[in-house]
């Protein structure tokens, strides 16, 4: 079956350094590949997406990584603050249908 | 800028008992979700609407119905509730089904006694 999961259930990093958030997925028929970003008590919020027939993609302080042959993505975010602090979720989108990953907490250390 | 809203944000009850959780969008989108998120299982889709006038089974639909009163509002019920239900509701909307973009709302807190 389909399933969306991550390495690492938290991550602690150092305030100013880079953070690398990563995912696993086994659909390869899946399309779009996007990470969410929960603040505690709120809502997910839309990160960045990046599709299947791209390798990488950057944004403003963060890049997702898609790596097809092993089915893996992952999040990196540069010179980490405190307000990145959060649970970070990756999803896929197949058949139309978002399956969402189970999430990684980061925290960031000041 | 509203964007989803959800009410109430925290709710108690017991077992057996009914409630209707609310949301509302501004944003104009034509699909609305409805959401629970429990620890260590992700978020998983109970029922979505398409459009105004359609309502689907997500993942997880029993247990639960759901109205989509208009365009900007979408409801989800609990008609006999239990404590498998305790979770945190979310609501979300996107421009079209199928979006790899959700707009969230801020959740719903319930427990079920």
């Amino acid at each position: 079956g389909e399933s969306v999961g991550l390495h690492l259930p938290t991550l602690s990093v150092q305030e100013g350094d880079n953070s690398i958030i990563n995912c696993a997925y086994s659909n390869s028929a899946s399309d779009y590949f996007i990470w969410y970003k929960q603040e505690s008590g709120k809502g997910p919020q839309f990160i960045i997406d990046i599709r299947s027939n791209m390798d990488k993609r950057q944004g403003q302080r963060v890049t997702v990584l898609l790596n097809k042959t092993v089915k893996h993505l992952s999040l990196q975010i540069a010179a980490t603050q405190p307000g990145d602090s959060a649970v970070y979720f990756c999803a896929e989108r197949s058949q139309g249908n978002l399956i969402f990953g189970k999430g990684t907490k980061l925290s960031v250390k000041p | 800028n509203a964007g989803v809203t959800q009410t109430p944000k925290f709710q108690v009850l017991k077992t057996g008992q009914s409630m209707t959780l609310q949301c509302a969008q501004d944003m104009n989108h034509n699909s609305m979700y409805w959401y629970r998120q429990d620890p260590g299982m992700g978020l998983r889709l109970i029922y979505y609407s398409a459009s105004e006038g359609t309502t689907d089974k997500g993942e997880v639909p029993n247990g639960y119905n759901v109205s989509r009163l208009n365009k900007r509002e979408f409801s989800l019920r609990l008609e006999s509730a239990a404590p498998s239900q305790t979770s945190v509701y979310f609501c979300a909307s996107s421009d079209i089904l199928g979006s790899e973009k959700l707009f969230f709302g801020s959740g719903t807190q319930l427990s079920v006694l």
